[in-house]
């Protein structure tokens, strides 16, 4: 189960504050992903980057922001403007972006409770 | 952009009966459909996958067929155990050249495993 970790496992935040979520992988994974995870409702995409410097906004991607200084690093913000955001949080990455190998390795999650 | 329905939501099975999980994709463009397993409280692990090449990939008591022209696929397994009680997610996207793995996934199905 190594290779990609998340910190915290538990998150506990006040309505109004941002917090940031920690995504590290030491696969020299090129791709990076943040997926929200929701009872009956699957994974949904938040953000995702495909190189450094670099990302694009998934399908629910309001209210969240991130940044992609480094190849092994991928926080995401959860901002006061998320409306809903208690939620499971899980960060993904994959060898390539496209080509042969799509395997997507996810790390253990954390889940955030807004108070 | 792509939109993938999985079905059941739950399943529950007797020990060593058999189980199917159906999805279904609306992108033709999509190529490359995984599955993911997980188990209560970790994070989602690929358990097997299949390119549009071909019609039915087998590990073992899992197996994963598909049908291009209904642009469906099912993930099967066979002789459940216990151990097989998880969330299954399947999952879709287009796979190559400078395409990135978006993937979409489906809502999850929990199976259930009784001895």
């Amino acid at each position: 189960d190594g290779g990609i970790t998340q910190s915290p496992k538990y998150l506990f935040r006040k309505e109004g504050q941002n917090v940031t979520l920690s995504c590290e992988q030491n696969l020299n994974h090129d791709a990076m992903y943040w997926y929200r995870q929701d009872p009956g409702q699957g994974l949904r995409l938040i953000y995702y980057s495909q190189i450094v410097n670099d990302f694009q906004k998934g399908d629910i991607a309001e209210g969240y922001s991130v940044s992609r200084e480094k190849k092994e690093s991928f926080p995401l913000t959860v901002t006061s403007a998320q409306k809903n955001p208690t939620a499971f949080y899980l960060c993904a990455s994959s060898i390539t972006a496209g080509g042969a190998s799509n395997e997507q390795f996810f790390g253990p999650g954390t889940r955030l409770t807004v108070l | 952009g792509e939109n993938v329905e999985q079905h059941p939501s739950t399943l529950s099975v007797q020990e060593g009966d058999s189980a199917v999980i159906k999805c279904t994709y609306s992108d033709s463009a999509s190529n490359y459909f995984p599955w993911y397993k997980q188990e209560l409280g970790k994070r989602p692990q690929l358990i097997i996958d299949i390119r549009s090449n071909v019609g039915e990939k087998k590990d073992q008591r899992i197996a994963v067929t598909l049908n291009k022209t209904a642009k469906h696929f099912s993930l099967h397994i066979t002789e459940t155990q216990p151990e097989d009680s998880a969330v299954y997610f399947c999952a879709a996207t287009y796979a190559g050249g400078t395409s990135y793995g978006k993937l979409t996934f489906g809502q999850g199905t929990i199976l259930t495993v009784h001895p």
